[in-house]
């Protein structure tokens, strides 16, 4: 089975530019998670949705971060205007509630630089 | 508030030796379940094993075996016989409650393990 799918690997832009990430979770699984890493902070979680529906977006730092789920197998994660200290690694990670353990699974991860 | 320490920042072993990575968490929540990750310098994350309050065994999966304490509240990994390609970030999670009573995981700040020939 593929696991989950991000894409891009590599975005590279000059600040101030919108920047759109890309997440089609495992087929099946009703949880999507996006998570943000840098040396500074480590791994956080920035928001999560249960059957496309968002749960909880307190992790977003600011209103420039923007997500949705259209569908199960998709999700954007939006930064408008960017800067660079949103520089970071930003993975999607999806699971199946029910599942034993409930895993979370993770895709390849985004690796962001804003300029 | 949920959290996950881990105090060594770096680790060291020789190849076919056996090492332990410490975890201590901290959670008010009865129920509760510990995973570990593998983060290797291409970047993505990798599950290992996962350990849960009230599981009576401890883990084990291959060479990865987790040495739960549950009144010491720690959860340490154990690999033996370690590889060259066991070098790599470790990170210690717990599945904590969150809204909706779904599966929010809470990191710690991961350990760099290195595996010398």
């Amino acid at each position: 089975d593929a696991g989950v799918i991000q894409s891009p690997r590599h975005e590279v832009t000059e600040m101030g530019q919108e920047v759109t990430l890309r997440c089609k979770p495992i087929s099946g699984h009703d949880y999507l998670f996006w998570y943000r890493q840098t040396m500074m902070r480590g791994l956080e979680l920035l928001i999560y949705f249960n059957n496309n529906v968002p749960i909880d977006d307190s992790g977003m730092p600011e209103d420039r971060f923007s997500a949705k789920m259209p569908n199960a197998s998709f999700s954007t994660l939006k930064i408008q205007p960017s800067e660079p200290r949103d520089s970071a690694v930003y993975f999607c990670a999806s699971c199946l509630a029910g599942d034993r353990p409930e895993t979370q699974y993770f895709g390849p991860g985004t690796r962001l630089t804003v300029l | 508030a949920q959290k996950i320490t881990q105090t060594q920042p770096g680790m060291f072993v020789q190849e076919k030796e056996a090492v332990t990575l410490d975890c201590t968490y901290d959670t008010s929540d009865p129920s509760y379940g510990l995973f570990w990750y593998k983060q290797p310098s291409s970047g993505e994350m990798i599950f290992l094993i996962y350990q849960g309050s009230y599981d009576q065994q401890n883990a084990t999966e291959g060479r990865y075996s987790l040495n739960f304490q549950k009144a010491r509240k720690s959860a340490n990994l154990v690999i033996s016989a370690s590889q060259l390609g066991d070098s790599a970030m470790y990170f210690c999670a717990m599945r904590a409650r969150a809204e909706g009573g779904s599966e929010k995981l809470v990191f710690g700040k991961g350990t760099k393990l290195t595996v010398n020939p």
